[in-house]
């Protein structure tokens, strides 16, 4: 199995600009999870899903940020505008039921 | 409620020593505790679990925890350190109990620095 598949691996944007960032969990797990990263915060969830449907997304800060889940393979999660205080990794996690959870490599992303 | 605590921001470690990054929890039901690790610019990688049975846990790259229910603990442990576990490590539990979150919490993290 490839594991869990993010891109990209590193946006630098502008603030201002809308940023697109991708999931592909690994096949058969049915939760989904994002996460951010940050020195300050350390590693935050910002929302998770169970077959497709977003659980509990009290994690994400603002209405700048919306996930989406369209089918078992695949989520994206948005930010519209971006600010330069959204500068973090952002990971995606996938888990089958009460397993483990495995986490992406990670989307770098710098917004300036 | 869950939750999970990573006492030390920092453990030092001269090479081939032992080495312990200590993890501490509270649950309502039995915890199901996990340790990850994060070396530079990579995404967390599972290290080992507990569930349920021998209290102490083998896992990846020479790495133990031992569970221990009286002390709340989970401390991870590994004989003979290598320069190349310098890494950050994180702990995390979930509750079994009815109604309690399936959803694991996360220490905020220990940096493991092994000198060599």
């Amino acid at each position: 199995d490839a594991g869990v598949i993010q891109s990209p691996r590193h946006e630098v944007t502008e603030m201002g600009q809308e940023v697109t960032l991708r999931c592909k969990p690994i096949s058969g797990h049915d939760y989904l999870f994002w996460y951010r990263q940050t020195m300050m915060r350390g590693l935050e969830l910002l929302i998770y899903f169970n077959n497709n449907v977003p659980i509990d997304d009290s994690g994400m800060p603002e209405d700048r940020f919306s996930a989406k889940m369209p089918n078992a393979s695949f989520s994206t999660l948005k930010i519209q505008p971006s600010e330069p205080r959204d500068s973090a990794v952002y990971f995606c996690a996938s888990r089958g039921g009460l397993g483990t959870q495995y986490f992406g490599p990670g989307t770098r992303l710098l917004v300036l | 409620a869950q939750s999970v605590a990573q006492p030390e921001d920092q453990v030092n470690v001269a090479e081939g020593n032992p080495l312990t990054v200590k993890c501490t929890y509270s649950v309502s039901g039995n915890p199901y505790l996990f340790w990850y690790v994060q070396y530079p610019n990579r995404g967390l990688q599972f290290l080992l679990k507990y569930i349920t049975g021998d209290n102490l846990v083998k896992g990846s790259y020479g790495f133990e925890a031992e569970f221990n229910k009286s002390q709340t603990s989970f401390h991870l442990k590994k004989p003979s350190a290598l320069v190349s576990d310098s890494a950050l490590y994180f702990c995390a539990v979930r509750d079994s109990a009815s109604g309690g979150s399936y959803i694991p919490t996360f220490g905020r993290g220990t940096s493991l620095i092994v000198h060599p």
